[in-house]
């Protein structure tokens, strides 16, 4: 399988300053066949679900606002966020789907407000 | 609008069998591909296994600690969603999520339910 470890476990950040969450993979999952990173970001709420936030690495899901951005390629990614706002408070995961019959997901980052 | 909708999740012995489903609407669940997630209390996202579509062949593919325990199958008829669970240890504790696979975006986990919880206890 392979393993993502997502760096720090966890951080607080004052409002309107840059949060950065990293993500390492135990292997690269660049595509060859489409020079894709099949990497996933999502955030999770307090008592809700997750939500997928960015894919392939860099791609902002629709209706996700700018602040947020994903970075990253071969075994190293990066979610920042450029801005913290309160409703940010969140476990934020990155998943990897290169593996097609075993999908794993880091172990969480937890950010808060300082 | 796409909603899942888990249900069947409560308390049961070590050993013992449970059945998991999760109705969904708002999108054509017959050409969709599902997964299970889970989430152990306090801790993260383990995925659990995926069926595929009818059209894509039906297979489910499962992850290595659940694998031989449980079953996911799919009723398009009803447009529901099941996870079969057998020989439950304390370990499967959790959250039980229903989620899309590659829906809208490819592979990705688009869309989730509010999940179900299971509690294996004696």
């Amino acid at each position: 399988d392979i393993v993502m470890i997502q760096s720090p476990d966890s951080l607080a950040v004052s409002l309107g300053e840059r949060a950065t969450i990293n993500c390492k993979s135990s292997q690269s999952v660049l595509s060859s066949s489409d020079n894709q990173n099949y990497l996933g970001w999502y955030q999770q709420k307090s008592g809700q679900p997750p939500k997928l936030l960015i894919y392939w690495a860099s791609t902002r899901e629709s209706g996700v606002p700018d602040r947020f951005s994903g970075s990253g390629s071969g075994t190293d990614f990066t979610l920042t966020i450029s801005s913290l706002q309160a409703e940010d408070v969140a476990v934020y995961y990155c998943q990897q789907y290169y593996d097609f019959l075993q999908r794993t997901f880091g172990q969480g980052t937890r950010v808060e407000i300082k | 609008e796409v909603q899942l909708e888990e249900s069947g999740g409560g308390l049961v012995k070590p050993g013992g069998s449970l059945r998991l489903s999760c109705a969904a609407s708002g999108f054509n669940f017959s050409n969709a591909w599902m997964s299970w997630v889970r989430q152990a209390p306090g801790k993260g996202l383990e995925w659990v296994g995926r069926i595929r579509s009818k059209t894509s062949g039906g297979a489910a593919d499962y992850g290595a600690p659940v694998k031989g325990r449980l079953t996911i199958s799919r009723d398009e008829s009803k447009n529901m969603l099941h996870l079969e669970m057998n020989s439950l240890k304390i370990e499967d504790t959790a959250v039980y999520y229903c989620t899309t696979d590659g829906l809208v975006v490819p592979h990705t986990f688009d869309f989730w339910g509010h999940g179900t919880l299971v509690t294996v206890s004696s």
